[in-house]
């Protein structure tokens, strides 16, 4: 298993806070990730980084912001939580883009 | 929007059958990918074939790529209860953006 470790693990948040999830690699991979999952959803990309300083949008990225400023660590931030962001976020990271490896997952639930 | 779909949703068999999902995918890729999950985990790398690629085998897993018909299956032979969970297919839809679908949920009765 990649070095991959997700904190907060379980968090429940007010509407309308801040939320800063953090993802922590040991592998020295070049590319990270963030995604979403929801029932009937799947997983859903909401950013990625291939490289420090070097940040994209995936597809459902409104509502998040995310900074890379070392290899190892990819944050994602949810300026002002709403419920519709309540989901299961999945960090993953990729050494060539191809084989990609998640994390354990952080449970968010905002009240 | 999701580049994979998976086919069926749910699937339940008893064990030792076999298991078979499949996968369409909208946009021409460069490699496709199974994953599995077990519940309240993360997502485990199973396999990877690539676009060249028709046929490809790993221990009881076998997947199949057919790029004209832009679908891809995954067999698993001789199933076990251990092998209740997710799959996930995933796809390279542009600039390492990799895009997975819904799942199919399998359960295997022992």
């Amino acid at each position: 298993d990649a070095g991959i470790t997700q904190s907060p693990r379980h968090k429940v948040t007010e509407t309308g806070t801040p939320v800063t999830l953090r993802c922590h690699q040991t592998e020295n991979h070049r590319y990270m990730y963030w995604y979403r999952q929801d029932p009937g959803h799947g997983l859903r990309l909401i950013h990625y980084s291939y490289g420090v300083k070097d940040t994209d949008k995936g597809e459902v990225s409104d509502g998040y912001s995310v900074s890379r400023s070392k290899t190892e660590d990819f944050l994602l931030t949810l300026e002002s939580a709403t419920s519709s962001q309540t989901s299961v976020y999945f960090c993953a990271t990729s050494f060539s883009g191809n084989t990609i490896y998640f994390g354990e997952g952080s449970w968010l639930t905002v009240v | 929007s999701q580049q994979g779909e998976e086919d069926p949703q749910a699937l339940s068999i008893q064990e030792g059958e076999n298991a078979t999902m499949n996968c369409s995918y909208k946009t021409s890729i460069n490699n496709l990918q199974w994953y599995r999950q077990n519940s309240g985990r993360g997502l485990v790398h199973l396999i990877l074939i690539r676009s060249n690629e028709r046929e490809k085998h790993s221990g009881r897993l076998r997947v199949t790529l057919d790029t004209s018909k832009k679908s891809s299956s995954l067999l698993i032979t001789a199933s076990r209860a251990a092998d209740t969970a997710s799959y996930f297919c995933a796809t390279d839809a542009n600039n390492n953006d990799m895009r997975f679908g819904a799942g199919t949920r399998l359960t295997v009765k022992p």
